[in-house]
């Protein structure tokens, strides 16, 4: 089956901790996406890469650092310095260079940090 | 800076109406929108997606339709059914932004049996 998984499903941690949350895709897409999603909210977003060893900032990237080693994968980690990391956040990929740019996402990781 | 607005933020229709979602953005300028559904603690789901020189797309009872022009795009849905409920959120892709979307913040639907 061809998609985006995400793991884990759902994370605590304590403040003051970096966590790194994972996101593989066997679409064969060149470019990935994190966002973060807020109750009652739309998708705000992180950071994004277009290809392999390249990543640009989003709206949000205070507090979050990502690397992009593998085409298949695009790790996102949550660092101490982002004040409010309580959140839902997703992942995505899509096809860059020429077409639709069609955006398929993952199920998404469930962040609680207390 | 492109905004995306979706209205109503919130719907509750009876089993069988026919619905029209909105979604409107500021900036006129994009290459395309994507009409996305939310299940509760679930991803986006991708439903349909409208190229900037399309007026409309359709896939079974769902059918999007987009002016450009007036920054105004529409999801209609025909004989609704519970198993629709669920919220429903548009993004578009701006001409100048590569792949990023921006997105709405989207109209929950509930389908009443």
């Amino acid at each position: 089956d061809g998609g985006i998984t995400q793991s884990p499903k759902y994370l605590f941690r304590k403040e003051g901790q970096n966590v790194t949350l994972s996101c593989e895709q066997n679409l064969n897409h060149d470019a990935m996406y994190w966002y973060r999603q807020d109750p009652g909210q739309g998708l705000r977003l992180i950071y994004y890469s277009q290809i392999v060893n390249d990543f640009q900032k989003g709206d949000i990237a205070e507090g979050y650092s990502v690397s992009r080693e593998k085409k298949e994968s695009f790790p996102l980690t949550v660092t101490s310095a982002q004040k409010n990391p309580t959140a839902f956040y997703l992942c995505a990929s899509s096809i860059y260079g020429t077409g639709l740019y069609e955006q398929y996402f993952g199920p998404g990781t469930r962040l609680t940090v207390t | 800076k492109q905004e995306v607005t979706q209205i109503p933020a919130a719907l509750s229709v009876p089993e069988g109406e026919n619905l029209v979602l909105n979604c409107s953005f500021t900036d006129s300028a994009i290459y395309n929108l994507q009409w996305f559904r939310q299940d509760p603690g679930k991803g986006l789901t991708s439903l349909l997606l409208i190229q900037s020189s399309q007026r409309e797309q359709t896939s079974g009872r769902l059918n999007a339709s987009l002016d450009k022009s007036s920054g105004r795009s529409t999801l209609y849905i025909a004989a609704s059914q519970p198993g629709d409920s669920a919220t429903y959120l548009c993004a578009v892709r701006q001409e100048t932004s590569g792949s990023r979307l921006t997105f709405g913040e989207g109209t929950q639907l509930t389908v009443n049996p």
